[in-house]
Formats: structure tokens, sequence, C-alpha cells
């Protein structure tokens, strides 16, 4: 059974461009998370999504950053102009929630803007 | 505002010894209190968990102990091994909310 597949694993870039981060879930899964990490700030959840509306966008950092769930099976994050201060580790995270609690995270995708 | 604290930030601990990791938070609403274990270039994984309602839980090395008159949790890894080598979250969860939230996490590094 595969679990949460991200992509790319590795982007690089260069501060201005835009950067998009994509997520399939766990099938059956309903509840779907993006979180950035890192050193300085640990693990930041930005988004979560339940039955692929969002529910709780309070941790997106600012404007640039979007994210969308058109379906069930799959999410982006987007990131529109990008800054050299966005580099960080974004894990992709899903969820049964209320069934089980327990959030099975993706391999992430490490971003590095220069 | 943080609601899950976590300490020490690293640890360092020998081969046998005994990992201990605390947090504390402070919203008693939250429902569940899972710790995750990070490897390098790996997501956290869920590693063992406990309800408010219980004082202890056990899986193999790994134990979570639950104060929660304190509002205090910590995981305790018994005979540490260097394969426990990882960073750890706390983490507490509000069911009505749907989410999580995480401590800043612990390094641990198990010398051989």
């Amino acid at each position: 059974d595969a679990g949460v597949i991200q992509s790319p694993r590795h982007e690089v870039t260069e501060m201005g461009q835009e950067v998009t981060l994509r997520c399939k879930p766990i099938s059956g899964h309903n509840s779907l998370f993006w979180y950035r990490q890192t050193m300085m700030r640990g693990l930041e959840l930005l988004i979560y999504f339940n039955n692929n509306v969002p529910i709780d966008d309070s941790g997106m950092p600012e404007d640039r950053f979007s994210a969308k769930m058109p379906n069930a099976s799959f999410s982006t994050l987007k990131i529109q102009p990008s800054e050299p201060r966005d580099s960080a580790v974004y894990f992709c995270a899903s969820s049964r929630w209320g069934a089980s609690y327990e959030q099975y995270f993706g391999p992430g995708t490490r971003l590095t803007v220069t | 505002q943080q609601q899950v604290k976590q300490s020490p930030q690293s640890l360092i601990v020998q081969k046998g010894g005994i990992s201990i990791i605390n947090c504390a938070y402070e919203n008693t609403a939250f429902d569940y209190f899972p710790w995750y274990q990070q490897f390098p270039g790996k997501g956290p994984a869920l590693l063992i968990a406990i309800r408010p309602d219980v004082s202890e839980k056990k899986e193999g090395r790994f134990t979570i102990s639950f104060n929660k008159s304190a509002k205090q949790f910590s995981l305790h890894i018994m005979d540490s091994q260097p394969g426990d080598s990882a960073t750890y979250f706390c983490a507490a969860t509000l069911f009505n909310a749907g989410k999580s939230t995480f401590g800043d996490g612990t390094t641990l590094t198990v010398k051989p």
C-alpha cells in the first residue's frame, strides 16, 4: 500500500520564481495537512483540509502561499513569488480523521530558493 | 502562542541508557497525545500515543507517562540503542479541531 506521495523530492529555484509542490494522500484518508520544517521554527502547520475543504489556513505565512485540493487524491502548495526565506522541507500528511487520528507523513520536498 | 513546550532540545545518551523527553501543554481540552519519530531525510512517523484518561502506556522499550494534573507528559526510551537516534516530536490533538499541535522536537543521539 503506497504511503503519502510528494513531488518533487528536491526543488532548487531562483528568487521570484513560482514553485508548486504536489501531494497525493493515502487513499481513503479524508484530511490532508501541509507542514513546513526548518531548524529555526521546527514543524509548522501551514494549512489543512477536511474532505477537500480548507479548514484552517492560519499558518500560511503570507499571501504568496496558496494551497488547493481539487479532489480527494491530490493537493498542491504554491509559492509565488518565492523568496530565499521560503527554503525549508515541506511535508504533506494525511489521516482518516474521526476513525484514527494518526497522521501519515510523506517523504517531504526540500525546497531551496537562491 | 505555543501550546506544547518540549524539552530538552537535544539529548545524548549512552547505549543501554534511558532517554527521557518531556512535554508540557496548556490547553486542557486536548484529547490525544502522540509522539512521532523522525529519521534524517524522512517524514515523522507515529511512535506511540496516549489518551488523557490513562497515566501510562508502554510499547516495547517505549513508554509514555502522563500527568494530567500537571499538564505534562514524557517519553521514556529504555535500553536506548544507536538505531533510536532520531528527532522526536510530542504533539497534542484536538479531535473537534481536526489537527495536532507539535512540540519543537528533541534530537536524540545514542552513542555506542
